[in-house]
């Protein structure tokens, strides 16, 4: 099956600061998904990539897939406080996003 | 603005109880899946359904059974609830919108077995 791995597990940031979340996969994805999880609630989505090399950005937020599409990094700049929570990214298994496989996710704290 | 919603955001149930979790969503979408999520193990697909009135089990489908009668609705169904059944539950959906795939979770329901 295919595995994913996020690093780190936990980060603690100074607002103001920027940080990277790291998500590398034991095989090539067809698709990556970034979801943001706020403790006790569900996922929100943030961004999927497809192609190699892709980059996408939602405000302060930067997703990239690396081109042999094993590897994504999912950047923040500035941060706020308003970005603590955890960070999950979700592989594709099978092209059609009906088998999602999940990290474990990285806490990210932003302190004052 | 696109939805997945849970029935419920929080349930305690007894041992041996039947348990139903339902799920909406109205993106008229595929693919629905139900997962759980439990500390340090992250995300575990339980079952997934493709189309109406099928379904695929996940990666761990003992102690659970689902439903998909209609297209927008999965029912998760916990035959006879026991304590390690204890989790926080996510229903999604997924589907191509403009060309783009995309899977969309709900707020979650965490069940509590006493």
């Amino acid at each position: 099956s295919q595995e994913l791995e996020q690093s780190p597990q936990s980060l603690i940031v100074q607002e103001g600061k920027n940080l990277t979340i790291n998500c590398t996969s034991s095989k090539t994805l067809y698709g990556l998904y970034w979801y943001k999880q706020k403790y006790g609630e569900g996922l929100i989505f943030l961004m999927m990539l497809q192609k190699g090399g892709e980059e996408k950005s939602h405000e302060k937020i930067t997703a990239k897939l690396d081109e042999k599409k094993q590897q994504s990094s999912l950047h923040i700049t500035a941060s706020q406080p308003s970005h603590a929570g955890i960070y999950l990214c979700g592989a594709d298994r099978a092209g059609t996003a009906s088998k999602l496989t999940f990290g474990t996710g990285t806490r990210l704290q932003v302190t004052l | 603005d696109v939805k997945v919603t849970q029935s419920s955001r929080y349930l305690v149930k007894r041992t041996g109880e039947k348990v139903f979790l339902e799920c909406v969503q109205d993106m008229d979408h595929e693919n629905m899946f139900w997962y759980r999520q439990d500390p340090g193990l992250g995300l575990r697909l339980i079952y997934f359904s493709y189309d109406v009135k099928m379904k695929e089990k996940g990666d761990i489908p003992e102690g659970y059974s689902v439903s998909r009668e209609k297209k927008e609705r999965f029912s998760l169904i916990l035959e006879s609830a026991s304590t390690n059944q204890t989790s926080m539950y996510l229903c999604a959906s997924s589907g191509r919108t403009g060309g783009v795939t995309e899977a969309f979770f709900g707020q979650g329901t965490r069940l509590t077995v006493v």
